[in-house]
């Protein structure tokens, strides 16, 4: 069965901190794809990457890292000095090659940044 | 621009009636897709097409209806028989043939029931 999780419900931070928010996934496919997905208050799903499960190379992109870990079955995020703007929820997801595009949601993270 | 329009923004309705929302993208998508989130459980799928006139039921189905007739165009019917329709609804979209597309969506609609 797939499964994603994201066990941090709401985190808060001070502008400048670093942050990491963690996902761990179950699936049984050794082909599959994670995502992470930002919601920011208006409500709008933003897509941040893509990874898929051949590929354990970590990325960066300007502040934002992401671990990918196949022998934990994680894919975390990190964000580097936060900053106001990053205040929003951030869902990690998973598809599997048999389903299609098919996405599996987790509860999502609350990310609290304060000035 | 290419992308998702949902409408309304805000819809409000009275038990027992049926209501539809409208979801459209001009981004040439041959899949779409309707979410419902309510808080502190993410996203969870209630339809999806992989192609014209044809869709099948996600995880939570039961109380809604959809159809697509054109590519373009994707509407969720929440029908009566709904018994906790009041939530968040995310429609999206994405290429098919091949795996591991991103899904973009749209604003979203904010249903609840009086």
């Amino acid at each position: 069965a797939q499964k994603v999780t994201q066990a941090q419900t709401e985190i808060s931070v001070v502008e400048k901190e670093d942050v990491t928010l963690d996902c761990v996934y179950e699936t049984r496919d050794t082909t599959y794809y994670l995502f992470w997905y930002k919601q920011p208050p208006s409500g709008e799903l933003v897509f941040l990457i893509r990874r898929n499960s051949f590929d354990e190379q970590n990325e960066i992109s300007g502040r934002y890292s992401w671990n990918f870990q196949k022998s934990t079955s994680s894919f975390n995020f990190t964000i580097t000095a936060s900053q106001v703007v990053d205040s929003a929820v951030y869902f990690c997801a998973l598809s599997e090659a048999q389903y299609g595009n098919k996405l599996v949601f987790g509860a999502g993270t609350i990310l609290r940044v304060k000035s | 621009d290419g992308g998702i329009t949902q409408s309304p923004k805000y819809l409000f309705r009275k038990e027992g009636q049926n209501v539809t929302l409208s979801c459209e993208q001009n981004l040439n998508h041959d899949a779409m897709y309707w979410y419902r989130q309510d808080p502190g459980q993410g996203l969870r799928l209630i339809y999806y097409s992989q192609i014209v006139n044809d869709f099948q039921k996600g995880d939570i189905a039961e109380g809604y209806s959809v159809s697509r007739e054109k590519k373009e165009s994707f509407p969720l019917t929440v029908t009566s028989a709904q018994k906790n329709p009041t939530a968040f609804y995310l429609c999206a979209s994405s290429m098919v043939g091949g795996r591991g597309n991103e899904q973009f969506f749209g604003p979203g609609t904010r249903l609840t029931v009086l």
